[in-house]
């Protein structure tokens, strides 16, 4: 089983849609989540940053941590043109020292039609 | 907003050459990371590094891959006698802190190894 696993789409929503993306992982002792969005042609850009589980919202951007089930989620609320890109989960586990290395889901292409 | 920036963009390289990526960090982040990104695959950790060593690698970090913090504002990768599959997107990235501080990435450089 992959440690994070996450569906490549594409997806491809109207203008104004809820868009939800997910990724399950198998390693218990992640701690850390994160969701990138990457334009392309570009790095990946920090969107949001959780620890616990339960909710944490930014603008028109949720995330949801469950670590019971393994399974985290980002919905996109008013999608817009903008936010075409691809959108990748990341994860860490503390693992002592001084660092904090990310695995990350293969990513999903998501386009929002004007 | 202070950014990760990367030089250069594209490199091109024959096959057994050397080549040096660079990257300056965020000014007042600690922790450096290189990854990287094999078209169509995950983003993969490369190398940690903080206080000027190593703290973690990945498999992939083998003696052809070198890192180094020359001066208080560079970051570099060194890549020795490249191959074919090193081709790929690689990415720097740096945080200020391990606890609840997320890494921040520049927008990679392109390896073309010919």
């Amino acid at each position: 089983q992959k440690e994070v696993e996450q569906d490549p789409g594409p997806l491809s929503v109207p203008e104004g849609a809820i868009v939800s993306l997910n990724c399950t992982y198998s390693n218990s002792a992640f701690q850390y989540f994160m969701w990138y969005r990457q334009y392309s042609r570009k790095g990946p850009e920090l969107l949001m940053y959780t620890y616990s589980s339960g909710n944490k919202e930014d603008g028109r951007f949720t995330a949801q941590v469950d670590k019971s089930s393994k399974y985290i989620s980002l919905f996109i609320r008013d999608s817009q043109p903008s936010d075409s890109a691809t959108y990748l989960c990341a994860m860490s586990a503390w693992s002592g020292g001084s660092n904090y290395k990310l695995t990350f889901g293969k990513g999903t292409l998501l386009t929002v039609n004007p | 907003e202070p950014e990760v920036t990367q030089t250069p963009s594209h490199q091109v390289t024959q096959m057994g050459q050397e080549v040096i990526l660079r990257c300056v960090p965020i000014s007042n982040h600690l922790y450096f990371y290189w990854y990287r990104q094999i078209l169509g695959q995950k983003v993969e950790f490369l190398v940690s590094f903080y206080n000027n060593e190593i703290s973690e690698k990945s498999e992939i970090f083998d003696d052809q891959f070198s890192v180094e913090r020359p001066d208080g504002s560079n970051f570099t990768l060194k890549i020795r006698s490249t191959k074919l599959e090193d081709s790929a997107m690689y990415f720097c990235a740096s945080s200020n802190g391990v606890f609840n501080q997320p890494q921040h990435f520049g927008d990679g450089t392109r390896l073309s190894i010919l």
